[in-house]
Order: structure tokens, then sequence, then C-alpha cells
């Protein structure tokens, strides 16, 4: 069955510090592959987006990295900040369809 | 306005009544999804429109769930005998449908079912 993996265990760091989040996938071969940002009570908010023929994408200190071989994305926050704190969720996409398959999450704490 | 809305923000309902959630899309977006979010989970896709018609409904969990977009702009999620196990947050998305494939994302309903 298609199941997408995030490290459900918070991952805390250091203010300055680069965060690394991980979202490996099985029975899947998505088209996309885009991250969002949850804080609580609230929805999630769109940051990157990356394509299948694309290994990886930046923009301001956010970085995203797609390896299809390896059925993995990885997501990097660089000089990271106290307001980086959220959960982040990797989400796939399918050739033709838009509906997005999330994965579960994974929260970030930035201490100062 | 701005972004998308959602209303309720929350709704608390006893097990067998029936409920409707509204979701006000970003003007213009042609497209318009319905997730459901269980605690500590990433949202679920339910349904799909594009302008009023209903593409894609996979994700509707049983006949119980019912949305309809009429005139392709606001949408209802509608649920029938609501059970404990509907208790979640339902979030909306709408996205420009065009070559973009960012989803715009509401708030959110919390739906409680006592």
């Amino acid at each position: 069955s298609q199941k997408i993996e995030q490290n459900s265990e918070a991952l805390n760091i250091q203010e300055g510090k680069t965060a690394t989040l991980t979202c490996n996938y099985t029975n899947y071969s998505p088209a996309y592959l885009q991250w969002y940002r949850q804080d609580p009570g609230r929805g999630p908010v769109f940051l990157l987006l990356i394509r299948e023929n694309e290994k990886e994408k930046r923009k301001e200190r956010l970085k995203v990295t797609f390896d299809t071989t390896l059925k993995q994305s990885l997501f990097h926050i660089t000089a990271s900040q106290p307001a980086d704190s959220a959960t982040y969720l990797c989400a796939l996409q399918d050739t033709g369809r838009r509906a997005l398959t999330f994965g579960s999450g994974t929260r970030l704490q930035v201490q100062p | 306005g701005a972004g998308v809305s959602q209303s309720p923000r929350y709704k608390v309902a006893k097990r067998g009544q029936d409920v409707a959630l509204r979701c006000d899309p970003i003007s213009g977006h042609v497209s318009l999804f319905w997730y459901q979010q269980a605690l500590g989970q990433g949202p679920e896709f339910l349904t799909y429109f594009q302008n009023e018609a209903q593409l894609d409904k996979s994700g509707l969990p049983s006949d119980r769930f019912f949305a309809e977009r009429p005139e392709g702009s606001v949408s209802t999620l509608k649920i029938q005998r609501t059970q404990q196990e509907d208790s979640a947050v339902y979030l909306c998305a709408s996205s420009s449908g065009q070559a973009s494939y960012e989803q715009y994302f509401g708030p959110g309903t919390r739906l409680t079912v006592t």
C-alpha cells in the first residue's frame, strides 16, 4: 500500500543551525512533491513545490531536494529561528490528479 | 477577502445530528478541496471541485458525507447522522487551477461529536 513517512518525533535544534526534515514514500510515483507549514489551530501554508524531474529547489532560507530513486525528499531550513517552530508536512501529488496525499508531519522546535 | 474562510470555526454536534460546514475560497480560484485532519495526523483528502463540477470524491469515507459547490464558488460539506469517528478538523483549500498546484488552506472547522 502507499505510504508516506515523516519522522514522528519532534526535532529540536538550536537557533542558527540548519534543520533537516525527511519525507520518505513507498509504492508511489509522484509527479510533484510539496512542503507545507502548519501552526497549531491553523491550516497548512504552502512553502515549496518540486517536480519529479527537479533535483533541488530553493527559496530564501529553504531548500528542498527530491530523489525519485531513493523515494525521498529532504527539507532544509538554514539559519533557523524560533519563529520557524511549527509542524512541517510533505505532500505528494500524482500526475493528472489534483488531490494531495500528506504525511503526518514533523514538529520542529527551534530553541533560542 | 484575502484568504480562504471557513465557518463555523467550531461545531459541537450530538451523535446522529446533521452538520453543514461552509467554505469561501479565494476569489477566482477554480479548484476547491476538502480535507479531514485527525489530531496528530496530516490532512486526508475528501473531495475536489473544479468550478461547480465535483471531479473527485474518492476520499469521502461514507455516503453520510456529501459536498456541493453549486455556483462554482462557495462550497458546503454536509455530514449526515454524525458519528464520534467524524470528530476532526475539516480543512478547505483552493487553488487557481491554472499552472500552479499549490493549495491555499482555510483555518478549518473543528467538529466534535458527543
